[in-house]
């Protein structure tokens, strides 16, 4: 199995719910912020970005919004499916070619 | 495109022994890099580099080499495996959108 959501935030939801992760991010510096989907057994995957500039960011089915008036991220998944089931983390840079700093993750069990 | 491609996916070490984790990608991307993820600790950056020849530290580079002598390629050197190294490591490329590649989970004993 898996051993990357030992001991991680779990949200539990079922089949169709919306289902909202947070994040609380370090650096008020930060330029930039990423939602990553990381399956079992998978390298991350990009989901959704969103830079300092804006509140709110919508894709397909999820949306991110950032308050950076408390560093805080969150990531909303709409009608979120049994696929959706993964561990997802929230990532924070700065401007240009700069490294990441990643959140600890959530892990999502979404049942049918 | 391949993407990000990694070798090995799993690898056992003894303690002192030395390997190289192999990270290729064929986007074209000067941006690369290499992370640890250990269970509840998120990734950790251990490398990076923003281009060939240009190589910089992460987070928790000690125990670790990287060189970069071509855009494509950006290997991870353990020197001498400790049991602290037993870890599932994943190499990056990319800028902003950064690309993942699979995994390599080494264990060392």
């Amino acid at each position: 199995g898996e051993s990357v959501g030992l001991h991680l935030p779990t949200l539990s939801v079922q089949e169709g719910d919306n289902s909202i992760i947070n994040c609380a991010y370090s650096n008020s510096a930060s330029d930039y912020f990423i939602w990553y989907k990381q399956e079992s057994g998978k390298g991350p995957q990009f989901i959704i970005d969103i830079r300092s500039n804006m509140d709110k960011r919508q894709g397909q089915r999820v949306t991110v919004l950032l308050n950076k008036t408390v560093k805080h991220l969150s990531l909303q998944i709409a009608a979120t499916q049994p696929g959706d089931s993964a561990v997802y983390f929230c990532a924070e840079g700065g401007s240009g070619y700069s490294t990441l700093t990643f959140g600890k993750g959530t892990m999502l069990l979404v049942s049918p | 495109n391949a993407g990000v491609t990694q070798t090995p996916k799993f690898q056992v070490l003894k303690t002192g022994q030395s390997m190289t984790l192999q990270c290729a990608q064929d986007m074209n991307h000067e941006y690369m890099s290499w992370y640890r993820q250990d269970p509840g600790m998120g990734l950790r950056l251990i490398h990076y580099s923003v281009g060939a020849g240009i190589t910089d530290q992460g987070e928790v580079p000690n125990g670790y080499n990287v060189s970069r002598s071509t855009t494509e390629d950006f290997p991870l050197r353990l020197l001498s495996a400790a049991p602290s190294q037993t870890s599932v490591y994943f190499c990056a490329s990319g800028g902003y959108e950064q690309y993942f590649g699979p995994g390599t989970r080494l264990t060392v004993t």
